[in-house]
């Protein structure tokens, strides 16, 4: 069965310290991998498309990595409005998201 | 550019009662989706759209039901409200298959 996990489940930075997210996933025939933050309250915002495995995509103070098995989202020096739930979705037969991981920022 | 527009923002449903959400889209998007999201499990694909007269089946569709008679309209039936349906709805659209979605700003319904 389709799966996506994502780690941690909720990340407590410092205002400027670089962190990472994983989200790996065990799929028949990735079609593409998705990245969006939710914030409280509100609809997911896309942030990135990933389709193949070494690509990359980059976004103010976020970059996102693709290998055959999992995706990584980089916060460089997180600022406190970068605070939010980040979600991965993988695109195969149909759309499977993880559960999140929820990043708090303090300044 | 409204966007995804969702109707209503909050409910609250006997059970056994019976309801519609609504989602418009003013994007001219082809596909539009459905998902649930619970705490701890994430967004959950209900039902989703590749076109006007076009719908399918995501990984939790039972009790639920969807039509699309327009572009930009994606309604979702509840057809007999049970608490496990207690959650909060997103209605996403999109410009083309695999492709970022647009998401609304969800309906949080509570079926007691």
């Amino acid at each position: 069965e389709d799966q996506v996990t994502q780690s941690p489940e909720a990340l407590r930075l410092q205002e400027g310290e670089s962190s990472s997210l994983n989200c790996s996933y065990t799929v028949s025939g990735l079609r593409g991998l998705f990245w969006y933050r939710q914030d409280p309250g509100k609809g997911p915002e896309f942030l990135f498309t990933l389709y193949s495995a070494g690509e990359e995509k980059e976004k103010e103070r976020l970059k996102a990595t693709l290998t055959k098995k999992e995706s990584f989202l980089h916060i460089t020096a997180p600022k406190p409005e970068d605070s939010a739930t980040y979600l991965c979705a993988v695109q195969a037969y149909d759309m499977r998201f993880g559960a999140g991981t929820r990043l708090t920022v303090k300044p | 550019n409204a966007g995804v527009t969702q109707t209503p923002k909050f409910q609250v449903l006997k059970t056994g009662q019976s309801m519609t959400l609504q989602c418009a889209q003013d994007m001219n998007h082809e596909y539009m989706s459905w998902y649930r999201q619970d705490p701890g499990m994430g967004l959950r694909l209900i039902h989703y759209s590749v076109g006007a007269g076009i719908t399918d089946q995501g990984e939790v569709p039972n009790g639920y039901n969807v039509s699309r008679s327009t572009t930009e309209d994606f309604p979702l039936r509840l057809l007999s409200a049970a608490p496990s349906q207690t959650s909060v709805y997103f209605c996403a659209s999109s410009d083309r298959e695999i492709y970022e979605q647009y998401f609304g700003p969800g309906t949080r319904l509570t079926v007691t």
